[in-house]
């Protein structure tokens, strides 16, 4: 079965600071990974995804996520934080449980806040 | 471009009584999913829908909720006698055919059972 996980539910930077929010999955086979960003009362959206082809992906907005098979990670990283990039960070792993149903498994999310 | 859409945007009912939760996919998307999370908790998979019938439930998703493409563009969620515990944010999301193709979204309907 597969499972994700974020260490910190809360992750505090200054405007203009690294991010990095941190996701460890489990999975049977080869996964599919993503991150997802959720605005203050809006949707999840799609940030990047990792389907098996480059290890580092790019994403919207600066963000990028390696995938590290050995640590079983893919963390996501921002070089420099923006104001606007406070929100819920979710990792989520998907992985074909028949049918090419591809559920999505999720984390519980790391909240970002940004500091002027 | 294309988004998933979602009403109500808040549902409030009384513990017993039915609700109808309404989702319109991307219209050119193949496979349909709902959505929960319960304040505080992880988002987690309810159900996942494809060619007009279940492909894969999970253990919340028991004999009290049941899923319906009544017209080829809406997919609903009904809960047939809603329990406190029902109480969460329900997301929709719709997919393309293909094993690359991500998850989109729906902004999703806050339920509040009392």
């Amino acid at each position: 079965a597969q499972s994700v996980t974020q260490l910190g539910s809360h992750v505090s930077v200054s405007e203009g600071a690294l991010v990095l929010l941190r996701c460890n999955y489990s999975s049977s086979v080869p996964p599919y990974l993503f991150w997802y960003v959720q605005y203050p009362n809006q949707g999840l959206q799609l940030l990047l995804k990792y389907t098996s082809a480059a290890t580092l992906v790019k994403g919207i907005n600066g963000f990028e996520a390696e995938f590290k098979k050995s640590e079983t990670s893919f963390h996501l990283t921002k070089p420099s934080a923006h104001m606007s990039d406070a929100a819920e960070y979710f990792c989520a792993v998907s992985e074909d449980s028949g049918g090419s149903n591809y559920k999505l498994t999720f984390g519980k999310g790391t909240l970002l806040t940004v500091n002027p | 471009e294309p988004e998933v859409t979602q009403t109500p945007s808040h549902q409030v009912t009384q513990m017993g009584q039915e609700v109808i939760l309404r989702c319109v996919p991307i219209s050119n998307h193949l496979y349909f999913y709902w959505y929960r999370q319960i304040l505080g908790q992880k988002v987690e998979f309810l159900v996942s829908f494809y060619n007009n019938e279940i492909s894969e439930k999970s253990e919340i998703f028991d004999d009290q909720f049941s899923v319906e493409r009544p017209d080829g563009s809406n997919f609903t969620l009904k809960i047939r006698s809603t329990k406190l515990e029902d109480s969460a944010m329900y997301f929709c999301a719709s997919k393309g055919d293909g094993q690359f193709y991500e998850q989109y979204f729906g902004p999703g309907t806050r339920l509040t059972v009392t």
